[in-house]
Parts: C-alpha cells; sequence; structure tokens
C-alpha cells in the first residue's frame, strides 16, 4: 500500500487559496487518490477523488501530475470554517490507510 | 448522499465492563465495513474490515479477543469492546463502502464514538 507524506500543519487566512500537496512515490496503477476532510470530534468527511489530470467539483480541485506521484488539494478561497485536518489517501475502497494528514488553520 | 450512523454516540463505562458500539448504513447495503480507533490529536488508526456474513480481518496489534466484530447483516455492524480498560478509552469510527454511485472508491464514515471508560 502507498504511503502518504503531507505537511504537517499549514496556516492560512480567510480569502485565501490553499494548496496542501501529498507525496506517494509508491502508487499502484490501481490506486485512486481521496482526499477528507475532519473536524474535531467527527468522522472523516469526503472532499474529493481522482485518478490522474485534474478534478473538480463544488468544493475543491485536485491536481495531479503525470507521474502521480503526488497530488494536490486546492481549496478555493477558504473560511474559517475550512479549519480543520486534511487526509489523503491512496488506495481502493477496501484497502484504505490513514496518514498523519495535514491541520489546517484559516485566520482572520 | 450514503449516510452511516453510529450509537451511542458517547459512552462512559467501568472498567472491567463490556461495551457494544453500533454502525449502520442508512440507505445503502454496506458490502464492508470498517473499524477505526482515533486517539486525541492523532490521525485514524484502522483496526479491522469486516465483510457481512464473515469474520472479520484484524489489523496488526489489534486483540481479536478484546475487539470483537460482528457484521450480521448488510446494514448492521458491531463492535464490542471486552473488558475495558482506560486505556481503550478513545474516539471510535466507522465506515462502510458498497455499490459505487457517482464515486468510485469511496468510504462513507460514521459520526464516531466517543469511549470514557473509568
Amino acid at each position: 500500500l502507498a504511503k502518504t507524506t503531507q505537511p504537517i500543519s499549514m496556516d492560512s487566512y480567510e480569502g485565501q487559496e490553499v494548496n496542501i500537496t501529498c507525496s506517494h512515490n509508491n502508487i499502484a496503477t490501481n490506486d485512486y487518490i481521496t482526499w477528507y476532510q475532519q473536524f474535531p470530534s467527527q468522522g472523516p468527511r469526503f472532499i474529493i477523488q481522482g485518478y490522474k489530470t485534474k478534478v473538480t467539483n463544488e468544493v475543491a480541485s485536485l491536481f495531479i501530475p503525470a507521474d502521480r506521484k503526488s497530488s494536490t488539494l486546492s481549496l478555493p478561497r477558504v473560511s474559517l470554517s475550512d479549519t480543520a485536518v486534511y487526509y489523503c489517501l491512496v488506495g481502493d475502497s477496501d484497502d484504505m490507510r490513514f496518514g498523519a494528514g495535514t491541520r489546517l488553520t484559516v485566520k482572520p | 448522499g450514503a449516510v452511516v450512523s453510529q450509537h451511542p454516540s458517547w459512552v462512559i463505562c467501568k472498567s472491567g465492563t463490556s461495551v457494544k458500539i453500533e454502525c449502520r448504513s442508512l440507505d445503502f447495503q454496506a458490502t464492508t465495513m470498517f473499524w477505526y480507533r482515533q486517539f486525541p490529536k492523532q490521525s485514524l488508526m484502522l483496526m479491522a474490515t469486516s465483510n457481512e456474513g464473515s469474520k472479520a480481518t484484524y489489523e496488526q496489534g489489534v486483540e481479536k479477543d478484546k475487539f470483537l466484530i460482528n457484521h450480521a447483516s448488510l446494514t448492521l455492524s458491531t463492535l464490542t469492546v471486552t473488558s475495558a480498560h482506560p486505556e481503550d478509552s478513545s474516539f471510535y469510527i466507522c465506515s462502510a463502502t458498497g455499490d459505487p454511485w457517482d464515486k468510485i472508491y469511496e468510504q462513507y464514515f460514521g459520526p464516531g464514538t466517543r469511549l470514557t471508560v473509568t
């Protein structure tokens, strides 16, 4: 199972775009890249998933280079309510392990 | 979207007693359910994976006789912490996967259960 590496923490300000990069050098051909958001004392919430190139939904974009050894979650115009821990997972639905995650703090 | 519930949301028990936590998929049939444990300020740690009607597969280091998992139906899995001790105090989260909808590989997470053993 591909191991993921993310920054431990990041700070940002309201209205800014935040990019969180995840490294997954050993990603397998069949692996998808999925990002989750977690608030304290809550279960993780799905943000976005992709396999290659770029994926965009109503809350985020996911950029995946051709070699798929990394991915970048982009959150446009963050607000205080985006303060949370963000996890990058690589694998399929039956084999997903959480890394340490990135603690994002959005300041006013 | 798919909804997973957990019950109870929090529980306090005395050391030596057993506690059962339920995980239900409310609007889909969960072929596979997962149980995680999360300590404060730490990431989620996978405890076990279970498929309906078969024995759970436990991660290395997780005592299967202490953490009993039953996945009796496609909508219900239970985790029983037997002879609980204070070190078992943690946040327990379940998740489930089912037939893919518009997403291919996604786990639907429950809200979690806070267990405190006194």
